[in-house]
C-alpha cells in the first residue's frame, strides 16, 4: 500500500538550531508532496508543496523543502528555530496526481517539534 | 475573505448514535474533501464531493455518508456511532480543476463517543 513515512515521532531543538523533520514515500513515480503544520486544538496550514519543477521548495515562516527522487524523499528544514515553531507538522503525498487522485492526500503520523529556550 | 468553517466545535454523542457535521468550503472553492484524526494520528482520508458527487473515497464502511449542496457546503453524517469513531473531523476546500492540488483546511470538530 501506498505510505508516508515521517522518521521520529518527536524532534526537540534548541532556540536557534537547525529543524530537519524527515519524511519518506512509497512510490516509484514521483507523487505531489506537502507539508503542513498543526499547533494545538487547531485544523492544517500549509506550509509548502512540491508538484514539478524545482526540487528546492521555500514555504511560510522560513521553511524550506528538498525533492531527492532517488532517495523518494521531501524532508522539512530550517536554519533556525523559532519558539513560535513549536507544533506539530505532517508530511502529506498525492499519489497518481493527474490520473485517478483527484486530490486525496495520504499522511504521515506526524512530528511534534518541541523549541526549548 | 473566510476561510474554512466548520460545526459544531465540539460534540459528544453515545454509541449507536447519529451525528452530522457540517463544512463551508473557502470561498471560490468547489470541492470538499472530509479526513478522520486520531488521537497521535496523522489525518485519514474519508471521502471526496465535488459537483454534488462523491468522486473519490477510503477505506471506511458505508456509516460514513456524505452530501454536498448547491452552495457547495458539505455534510458527514455518521450512523450507528462505535467508540472507536471519536476523533477530530477535518474538512479541506480546494479547487475541482485540481489546477493546484491545495487543499484549504477548517478547524475541525472534535467528536467524543461514550
Amino acid at each position: 500500500a501506498q505510505s508516508v513515512t515521517q522518521l521520529g515521532s518527536h524532534v526537540s531543538v534548541s532556540e536557534g538550531a537547525l529543524v530537519l523533520l524527515r519524511c519518506n514515500y512509497s512510490s516509484s513515480v514521483p507523487p505531489y508532496l506537502f507539508w503542513y503544520v498543526q499547533y494545538p486544538n487547531q485544523g492544517l496550514q500549509l506550509l509548502l508543496k512540491y508538484t514539478t519543477g524545482a526540487t528546492l521548495v521555500k514555504g511560510i515562516n522560513g521553511f524550506e523543502a528538498e525533492f531527492k527522487k532517488s532517495e523518494t524523499s521531501f524532508h522539512l528544514t530550517k536554519p533556525s528555530a523559532h519558539m513560535s515553531d513549536a507544533a506539530e507538522y505532517f508530511c502529506a503525498v498525492i499519489y497518481n496526481a493527474g490520473g485517478t487522485s483527484y486530490g486525496k492526500l495520504t499522511f504521515g503520523q506526524g512530528t511534534i517539534l518541541t523549541v526549548h529556550p | 475573505d473566510a476561510g474554512v468553517t466548520q460545526s459544531p466545535t465540539h460534540l459528544i454523542k453515545t454509541r449507536g448514535q447519529q451525528v452530522t457535521l457540517r463544512c463551508s468550503p473557502k470561498s471560490g472553492h468547489d470541492t470538499v474533501s472530509w479526513y478522520q484524526q486520531a488521537l497521535g494520528q496523522g489525518p485519514q482520508f474519508i471521502f471526496q464531493y465535488y459537483e454534488e458527487e462523491e468522486r473519490q473515497r477510503g477505506n471506511f464502511p458505508d456509516r460514513f455518508s456524505g452530501h454536498q449542496f448547491p452552495n457547495y457546503s458539505s455534510e458527514l453524517n455518521v450512523n450507528a456511532l462505535l467508540l472507536g469513531d471519536s476523533a477530530l473531523y477535518l474538512c479541506a476546500s480546494s479547487l475541482g480543476d485540481r489546477s493546484s492540488y491545495e487543499q484549504y483546511f477548517g478547524p475541525g470538530t472534535r467528536l467524543t463517543v461514550t
